[in-house]
């Protein structure tokens, strides 16, 4: 059973710049949730997916936006990249919304 | 407000037992979780309460009590591959699976 993945592992960009992450999830999950880990921080939630409809959002602005796929496959989408956007992207998936989150390696995000 | 609290930093000694605190105040509970994470890692989960009282698996035991909005990790018989970061985040049951973090609490192991 192949677990969470997600790509890039690290990204580097600068200030006003759009970035795409992409999250695999686990087998059999059909719920991603996406969260932004500065360093020495708990993970802060961003958005969550269920079977292709947002399913919650955090309080992030909206240019943080995602998409979930057929398959179940997600992005997160950040547009006009700012400094303190540089953090490890989390990306979970569970069997269902309410279920126990596995997390995926995270993307290294880093903006000059 | 939501709100979730842990001691940052933790030292204890390879071959002891060490408890971890969490405090949490949040609307709509639905479930506490800890994760380890080692530094630049993923979270990896560890336990679920939903229900008042102790879950055993193994070295690692976790307790709540929903009245008083507390929970604990004890980590029996510590190794020196026990330092990471501990991390306490509660489930948001108003918001589908949201999860709530507490910023973590550092564990380092000593010899």
């Amino acid at each position: 059973e192949t677990g969470v993945t997600q790509s890039p592992t690290h990204l580097i960009k600068t200030r006003g710049q759009q970035v795409t992450l992409r999250c695999s999830s686990q087998s059999g999950h059909n719920t991603v949730s996406w969260y932004q880990q500065a360093l020495g921080q708990g993970p802060q939630f961003i958005f969550q997916y269920y079977r292709e409809e947002e399913n919650g959002r955090g309080n992030f602005p909206p240019r943080f936006s995602g998409l979930q796929f057929p398959n179940y496959s997600s992005e997160l989408n950040v547009n006009a990249l700012e400094l303190d956007d540089s953090a490890l992207y989390l990306c979970a998936s569970s069997v269902a919304a309410g279920d126990t989150q596995y997390f995926g390696p995270g993307t290294r995000l880093t903006v000059l | 407000g939501q709100n979730i609290d842990q001691p940052t930093e933790m030292t204890a000694t390879e071959g002891a037992i060490v408890q971890i605190n969490c405090t949490y105040q949040t609307s709509g509970f639905n479930g506490l979780f800890w994760y380890q994470q080692h530094a630049g890692e993923a979270p990896t989960f560890l336990s679920y309460n939903v229900l008042d009282g102790l879950e055993e698996k193994g070295r690692f035991s976790s307790f709540l009590s929903r009245s008083k909005g507390y929970s604990y990790l004890l980590l029996k018989e510590l190794q020196m591959k026990d330092s990471a970061s501990y991390l306490c985040a509660v489930r948001d049951g108003n918001q589908g699976g949201k999860l709530i973090f507490g910023q973590g609490t550092e564990l380092s192991v000593k010899p």
